[in-house]
């Protein structure tokens, strides 16, 4: 079945210091979605791409999905305190009905 | 709107022993999802529904049952609790397929002991 993985799992990063997850399918997907979920929290939708090649921004947030539809980036510079949770990718593909398959999830730690 | 709500937040169950997570959207959502995060890891689909009377299983169906009667609710029952059900139980809601954004609800804490 269709696999989606994240790295890194975890991330400690600096205030002020930029960060990355990576978002990796085995398969094409059709479509991307990220989602952010704070510590003790629900996941909450940030963005969706489409297109091969699609960037978006959100403020400090940059999303990235690949030429070959396979994988997706989110970045984001300059992190606050305020970007603690994990962050994650979910992939849905034109093969696999009506479900999304989330990664496992990238957790960004900032110290201030 | 309340959006998706889910009761119990907590429960404490004992092996064998049987609940049912409930689960309502106001937000007049065809499609409904019940994902479970075990600790530390990402979200895996238990059951979804496409609309009342329509159910099809996701990757982690077993053990688990669920209905949908109606537009709004989406209960998950758990017969024969086992120890690898310990896990949170989130509820989520989307008016269309995998292209729309999905809502989550707060999420339901299951302990089997």
């Amino acid at each position: 079945g269709q696999q989606v993985m994240q790295i890194p799992q975890y991330q400690h990063v600096q205030e002020g210091e930029d960060f990355t997850t990576y978002c990796n399918s085995s398969t094409t997907l059709s479509n991307i979605q990220w989602y952010k979920q704070r510590p003790g929290g629900h996941p909450v939708f940030l963005i969706q791409l489409v297109k091969s090649g699609e960037v978006k921004k959100q403020k400090r947030l940059t999303f990235q999905f690949g030429e070959a539809k396979k994988n997706s980036s989110l970045h984001i510079t300059a992190t606050q305190t305020t970007d603690v949770g994990t962050y994650f990718c979910a992939g849905g593909t034109n093969n696999a009905g009506n479900m999304l398959t989330f990664g496992g999830g990238t957790r960004l730690m900032v110290k201030p | 709107n309340a959006g998706v709500t889910q009761t119990p937040k907590f429960r404490i169950l004992k092996i064998g022993q049987s609940m049912t997570l409930q689960c309502t959207q106001d937000m007049n959502h065809n499609y409904m999802y019940w994902y479970r995060q075990d600790p530390g890891m990402g979200l895996k689909l238990i059951y979804y529904s496409v609309g009342a009377g329509i159910t099809d299983k996701g990757e982690v169906p077993n053990g688990y049952n669920v209905s949908r009667s109606t537009t709004e609710d989406f209960p998950l029952r758990l017969e024969l609790a086992a120890p690898s059900q310990t896990s949170v139980y989130f509820c989520a809601s989307s008016y269309g397929g995998v292209t729309d954004t999905q809502y989550f609800g707060p999420g339901t804490r299951l302990t089997v002991l």
